[in-house]
């Protein structure tokens, strides 16, 4: 079961609007990632989790919240967004974040922000 | 910080035409991932290399990890219509925090039934 669970798959939200992404993995990932897409480019590393704690942020805006209640679930809380932050929005997760690669992404949330 | 030159930026082909795409850095990685990401799906992960001159297959697809370390080829034989998409190489630079890729600007594969 190589399987990263995301949802929504799609959200629409206004520039006041709060909401939040979430991500789930049953494989006993202890890393976990969340990485932005824009259209036709490669997927941007936003946050890095290792063992429940925050081990990158990668300067994200503070509109951007992460948040991990525990090794199997992953969040971003949004807030205050501006269009510009529309685009796919990937989790992924890694057996651990000093092992070599493979990183195993979500289907994603594609995110307009109005 | 390190690059990934990939190319070609994209492909149209021939249905049962091989395809070669191929990775470059200026700077050695001691892992390369091939990933395939489908229109509005995360990238799907193909083949992992760990070792130069690995040469590793997947059905049809082929990867290798250059002998230098700063390169990496994905081939893809007969291709069919299912293997329309977007091909991103990823590696893994050594004492790198937090298994950070770095990832290739994509090859964009159309092929032609």
């Amino acid at each position: 079961d190589t399987e990263v669970t995301q949802t929504p798959k799609h959200l629409v939200m206004g520039m006041t609007n709060k909401k939040s992404l979430k991500c789930e993995q049953h494989m006993g990932h202890r890393a976990m990632y969340w990485y932005k897409q824009k259209a036709k480019k490669p997927p941007e590393l936003m946050f890095v989790y290792s063992y429940e704690k925050l081990s990158i942020n990668e300067s994200v805006p503070s509109r951007f919240s992460p948040e991990c209640p525990n090794s199997s679930l992953l969040n971003l809380h949004l807030h205050a967004l501006q269009p510009e932050d529309s685009a796919l929005y990937l989790c992924a997760s890694s057996q651990d974040n000093d092992r070599a690669g493979k990183l195993f992404f979500g289907s994603g949330t594609q995110l307009s922000v109005l | 910080g390190q690059q990934l030159n990939q190319s070609p930026q994209s492909m149209f082909i021939q249905e049962g035409e091989d395809v070669s795409m191929n990775c470059t850095s200026s700077s050695i990685f001691n892992t390369w991932l091939w990933y395939k990401q489908d229109p509005g799906e995360g990238p799907v992960l193909l083949i992992a290399l760990y070792k130069a001159g690995e040469l590793t297959s997947n059905g049809r697809l082929t990867a290798q990890f250059g002998i230098t370390r700063k390169d990496s080829f994905l081939n893809i034989s007969a291709s069919i219509p299912s293997d329309v998409g977007i091909y991103f190489c990823a590696g893994r630079a050594p004492n790198n925090a937090g298994n950070m890729l770095t990832f290739g600007g994509g090859t964009r594969l159309m092929v032609k039934p």
